[in-house]
């Protein structure tokens, strides 16, 4: 079976600094992975997606992140981030050629002025 | 595009009733949808898989008659929770999957969410 870890359940940073949010996974067979965003009372965006090819990753709102498969993560970062990043951060994955998404237990990311 | 809505947004009900929260694909034509449940500040749990037409797969442990599933349509799914208790009390999100294109593997949109309140 499939997991996905975040090793942050909470991540306070300060508003223009760098920021990166730690995802793990576990699987025998290849998955996609997917980073989600969610602001209070509302659904899911996706923020961005790796199926294959280049390992680095651009995603909406100037985040990226960088799939590693020896250490198995899939860690999202952005370089500078504003207030209006503060939000719950999911890190998904999926099995290849399955629909079923699996989550991790989310970063609450907070910027700080 | 892919747009999913909610509705309600937001539900009070009595402990013993039933609340019907429906799942709206508005822009595309959605095969599959998914319900999830959310406590607060924690993770989304699967509950079922819904394709239009067939009978919804339940995950392990979530009672299928308690959450009935509906996907009657290939733009609506609606869940229903019959006999709500306080224990039921969460947000409900739903997602669903568009057609399949080549780069949109496994990729699902989320509606906004329901939030239920039994009292």
């Amino acid at each position: 079976a499939q997991s996905v870890t975040q090793l942050d359940s909470q991540v306070p940073v300060f508003e223009e600094a760098p920021v990166e949010l730690r995802c793990n996974y576990s699987s025998s067979v290849s998955v996609y992975l997917f980073w989600y965003v969610q602001y209070p009372n509302q659904g899911l965006q996706l923020l961005l997606k790796y199926l294959s090819g280049s390992t680095l990753v651009k995603g909406i709102n100037g985040f990226e992140a960088e799939f590693n498969k020896s250490q198995t993560s899939f860690h999202l970062r952005k370089p500078s981030v504003h207030i209006s990043d503060t939000a719950e951060y999911f890190c998904a994955a999926s099995i290849q050629g399955a629909q079923k998404l699996v989550f991790g237990q989310g970063t609450r990311l907070t910027i700080n002025p | 595009g892919a747009v999913v809505s909610q509705h309600p947004s937001w539900v009070i009900c009595k402990s013993g009733t039933s609340v019907k929260i429906e799942c709206r694909s508005l822009d595309f034509q959605a095969t599959t949808m998914f319900w999830y449940r959310q406590f607060p500040k924690q993770s989304l749990m699967l509950m079922a898989t819904s394709n239009e037409g067939s009978k919804a797969t339940y995950e392990q442990g979530v009672e299928k008659d308690k959450f009935l599933i509906n996907h009657a349509s290939l733009t609506l799914s609606t869940l229903t929770v019959t006999s709500a208790h306080p224990e039921d009390s969460s947000f409900y999100i739903c997602s669903a999957s568009p057609p399949y294109i080549l780069g949109t593997e496994s990729e699902q949109y989320f509606g906004p969410g329901t939030r239920l309140t039994v009292t």
